[in-house]
């Protein structure tokens, strides 16, 4: 089975300031895919990135930054110079890469407060 | 292009009554899921369809709950005899393909047993 853990459930920070969320996935498979979705307060969910077993660079996109390490199970997700726009609930998920399951299994999420 | 599109956004029913849920996914998309979402916890799977085929039911909680997607495209999700432990948020999404492609979600049917 497959098990997704994000340890902070809440995190609060002024403007400006960096953040990591963290994500520890579980799985007994070698080959899956992980992901980072937002939860703003409108309540959609909005995919952010896909990151597959076998590629541990890290990746860049603005002011976000994701770094995968398999030695630990990690899937962290740091956001640079924070701004008020990203308050939001922040999930980490794993999918297993078919012919798994074709599930995605979600952590509980991070509520994500970012004060001005 | 139009994303993932769920009616109705909201659904206040009676216990004892059936509830249609209903999805339409983004258009050339083969998969499409069911995930349910309680307050303050993530998404968890339902059951997903390639096509019309309904490919993996196991998170479907008990046989009140049931789904189809009769010509491979809208999906509708339907409850019988509701109970307020069913109250939560449905969420829809779908792939390109059913090879663990991106899932994108829609905005969800808040549902609400009384």
């Amino acid at each position: 089975a497959q098990k997704v853990t994000q340890a902070q459930t809440e995190i609060s920070v002024v403007e400006k300031e960096d953040v990591t969320l963290d994500c520890v996935y579980e799985t007994r498979d070698t080959t899956y895919y992980l992901f980072w979705y937002k939860q703003p307060p409108s309540g959609e969910l909005v995919f952010l990135i896909r990151r597959n077993s076998f590629d541990e660079q890290n990746e860049i996109s603005g002011r976000y930054s994701w770094n995968f390490q398999k030695s630990t199970s990690s899937f962290n997700f740091t956001i640079t110079a924070s701004q008020v726009v990203d308050s939001a609930v922040y999930f980490c998920a794993l999918s297993i890469i078919p012919p798994g399951a074709q599930k995605l299994v979600f952590g509980q999420g991070t509520r994500l407060t970012i004060n001005p | 292009g139009a994303g993932v599109s769920q009616s109705p956004r909201y659904k206040v029913t009676k216990r004892g009554q059936d509830v249609a849920l209903r999805c339409d996914p983004i258009s050339g998309h083969v998969s499409l899921y069911w995930y349910r979402q309680a307050l303050g916890q993530g998404p968890e799977f339902l059951t997903y369809f390639n096509y019309e085929a309904q490919q993996d039911k196991s998170g479907l909680p008990n046989d009140r709950f049931s789904a189809e997607r009769p010509e491979g495209s809208i999906s509708t999700l339907t409850i019988q005899r509701t109970e307020q432990r069913d109250s939560a948020m449905y969420r829809c999404a779908s792939s390109l393909e059913g090879q663990a492609d991106t899932q994108y979600f829609g905005p969800g049917t808040r549902l609400t047993v009384l």
